[in-house]
């Protein structure tokens, strides 16, 4: 059993698009996060929910919206793709938020491409 | 604020060892080290907490240096598995407590 599972793993569109990945996980932990990794493979965090209560939210344009239904699963929903939207997006659970004690499970990432 | 990793890239041959560095600017609370290999996600190393011990498994092993916020992961007697790409992870106090924030990656190949 895959315990943080993405799709889908390669994501190929248009400019001007709109596109979602979903992630869900197994291992019963309480945070989720979505972090993107771009070209020169620098993980930058984008959003974290905690219990389905969104408790980051980085600089992003607001044409990216996560949502979480419940907290085994945490959803992507990008807007109006830009060719700079192009990156693997990758989804992480731990067991707590507060404190950060416990490391992330990452998902196996969803490679975007936006033509 | 992004931590610094060095260095940006290290080459040995198997059985050799290395040190890779992690420096931030801010108060940590915890330090995460992850290994990534080419085209797969990144995974969990170990952890080292605000107060705790210097930690390791097999021959991986790392310590955290609070009064300056840097931390070291060793390697020694290098596999060729242990090639990929490490990231250290840093988890300030305050209001960033629960937000982990990771460094640009350090690149290890290790050849037979």
């Amino acid at each position: 059993d895959t315990a943080v599972s993405q799709t889908p793993k390669y994501l190929v569109t248009q400019m001007g698009n709109d596109k979602s990945i979903k992630c869900e996980q197994n291992l019963g932990h309480d945070t989720m996060y979505w972090y993107k990794q771009d070209s020169k493979k620098f993980l930058k965090i984008m959003f974290s929910y905690n219990n389905k209560e969104l408790i980051i939210n980085e600089t992003v344009p607001n044409r990216f919206s996560p949502k979480s239904p419940d907290k085994a699963h945490l959803n992507l929903h990008i807007n109006s793709l830009e060719l700079g939207d192009s990156a693997v997006y990758f989804c992480a659970s731990s067991p707590l938020y507060h404190p950060p004690s416990y490391g992330y499970t990452f998902g196996s990432g969803t490679r975007l491409t936006v033509v | 604020q992004q931590p610094v990793q060095s260095p940006q890239a290290v080459i040995l041959r198997e059985g050799e060892d290395a040190v890779i560095n992690c420096s931030s600017s801010k108060a940590l609370y915890s330090v995460h080290w992850y290994r990534q290999k080419h085209g797969e996600a990144p995974v969990f190393l170990m952890i080292l907490l605000k107060g705790g011990e210097q930690k390791g498994h097999d021959k991986i092993s790392a310590s955290f240096n609070e009064k300056k916020q840097q931390s070291s992961l060793y390697l020694t007697a290098s596999q060729l598995s242990y090639s990929g790409t490490y990231f250290c992870g840093t988890a300030a106090g305050g209001t960033s407590y629960g937000k982990l924030t990771f460094g640009q990656g350090t690149i290890l190949t290790v050849h037979p």
